[in-house]
């Protein structure tokens, strides 16, 4: 398996400009997670899928970030409208039940930078 | 809130040094993760924990869970420059068992 996929690799854009990261999970695995990383705030976890359903999304930071999984291979994150604040890496990662004490797997990471 | 600490926040050693990070929560964990990240990259699963008293090896690191499991750390002994990246514990929040709060790392730094 080639691991958990994410594009683009990097991403510059300017202030207001709308802003779509995608992920593959991992075939088979059931959760998906999005995570965003900078230095202030750590990895903190933004959302979470379950068979492709919204579990929990009290992690999205405003109304501009909205995520969607429209079927058990791809997932999408995207802020609308961007702003320079939103500059981080996003990570995807996906498991196999976490409850039944699953590792996560991370993709690469999209680095996104907003002017 | 249940918080996952993590300590230091930074450590320099020189190659041959040892090495310990330290994960403290507020509330007794069902369990808990460590992950490592080189610089540059992704976080990478590295063990996971789940008895009270645990002890697990990998080769030159040693993981422990708490009696009380609300504590964790991992001890590499003699560093090498391959072990140079920041790392993580992660716990579950709250009863939700499916989402992971991540402590704040601690970023490792081998001399040569």
């Amino acid at each position: 398996d080639a691991g958990v996929i994410q594009s683009p690799r990097h991403e510059v854009t300017e202030m207001g400009q709308e802003v779509t990261l995608r992920c593959k999970p991992i075939s088979g695995h059931d959760y998906l997670f999005w995570y965003r990383q900078t230095m202030m705030r750590g990895l903190e976890l933004l959302i979470y899928f379950n068979n492709n359903v919204p579990i929990d999304d009290s992690g999205m930071p405003e109304d501009r970030f909205s995520a969607k999984m429209p079927n058990a291979s791809f997932s999408t994150l995207k802020i609308q409208p961007s702003e320079p604040r939103d500059s981080a890496v996003y990570f995807c990662a996906s498991s196999f039940d976490p409850s039944s004490y699953n590792e996560q797997f991370f993709g690469p990471g999209t680095r996104l930078t907003v002017l | 809130g249940q918080q996952v600490m993590q300590i230091p926040q930074y450590q320099h050693v020189q190659e041959g040094e040892d090495f310990t990070t330290y994960c403290n929560s507020s509330t007794t964990l069902s369990n808990i993760q460590w992950y490592k990240q080189r610089p540059g990259g992704h976080p990478v699963f590295l063990i996971q924990l789940v008895k009270s008293g645990e002890v697990k090896k990998q080769k030159r690191l040693t993981f422990q869970f708490g009696e009380a499991k609300k504590n964790s750390s991992l001890h590499i002994t003699a560093t090498q420059t391959t072990d140079v990246g920041t790392y993580f514990c992660a716990g579950p929040i709250g009863n939700n068992f499916n989402k992971f709060y991540f402590g704040s790392g601690t970023k490792l730094n081998v001399k040569p």
